[in-house]
């Protein structure tokens, strides 16, 4: 069946512009992850959902981002007025729920790119 | 955000060879881990997994053993190819957290 997807797989823009990066996760996972990862380094948790519950933000690293998650499928995570340090590859991951025991299965990410 | 890693440690091995990656937890709360690969390009895969109440478990060429005493995980591949070169990355959970808790990753060569 069709893995996590994501788009684009390339993202280059200009400091200050805003981004909009989509996700589409595994039908029926419930969990939904975002990650940063810069070059050469572990993966940065930014923000989780899970079902209808409020989302948990708590690793955004600052207030110029956020993300959405429509009809408990589709999440679009923005960047406004990006920076330099914002370039990175963002990984998106979807389990069929939480906790312990349950695989994240991951997209290819989205290579992101501030010039 | 929870930021992990610094720049990758490197194990470079040759082919036909066993690998073993070591990974250090964090926490002697956590009950669950995991280990992926993820190559060039591509988003991180699963591999394997095991609970805090096995010290060993087996999958096709790879074998995790976990050691709560030192919180310590390692991953063993058998007779390395050429497919096995990536990163590695151990992933720890505490039961009802969805959180992982990721290491810093440990990029593997193969030498021919």
């Amino acid at each position: 069946g069709a893995g996590v997807s994501q788009s684009p797989s390339n993202k280059v823009t200009e400091k200050g512009k805003d981004v909009e990066l989509r996700c589409d996760p595994i039908s029926g996972h419930t969990a939904l992850y975002w990650y940063r990862q810069s070059l050469g380094q572990g993966l940065e948790f930014l923000i989780y959902f899970q079902g209808n519950s409020a989302p948990d933000k708590s690793g955004l690293p600052s207030d110029r981002f956020s993300a959405e998650r429509t009809g408990g499928s589709v999440s679009t995570l923005t960047i406004q007025r990006t920076q330099q340090e914002d370039s990175a590859v963002y990984l998106c991951a979807s389990s069929l729920t939480s906790g312990s025991g349950y695989e994240q299965y991951f997209g290819p990410g989205t290579r992101l790119t501030v010039t | 955000g929870e930021s992990v890693g610094l720049h990758l440690p490197t194990l470079s091995v040759q082919e036909g060879d066993n690998s073993i990656i070591n990974c250090a937890y964090s926490n002697s709360a956590s009950d669950y881990f995991i280990w992926y690969k993820q190559e060039s390009g591509k988003g991180p895969q699963f591999i394997i997994d095991i609970r805090s109440n096995m010290d060993k478990r087996q999958g096709q060429r790879v074998t995790v053993l976990l050691n709560k005493t030192v919180k310590h995980l390692s991953l063993q591949i058998a007779a390395t190819q050429p497919g096995d070169s990536a990163v590695y990355f151990c992933a720890e959970n505490i039961g009802g957290n969805y959180q992982l808790i990721w290491g810093a990753g440990t990029k593997l060569i193969i030498k021919p």
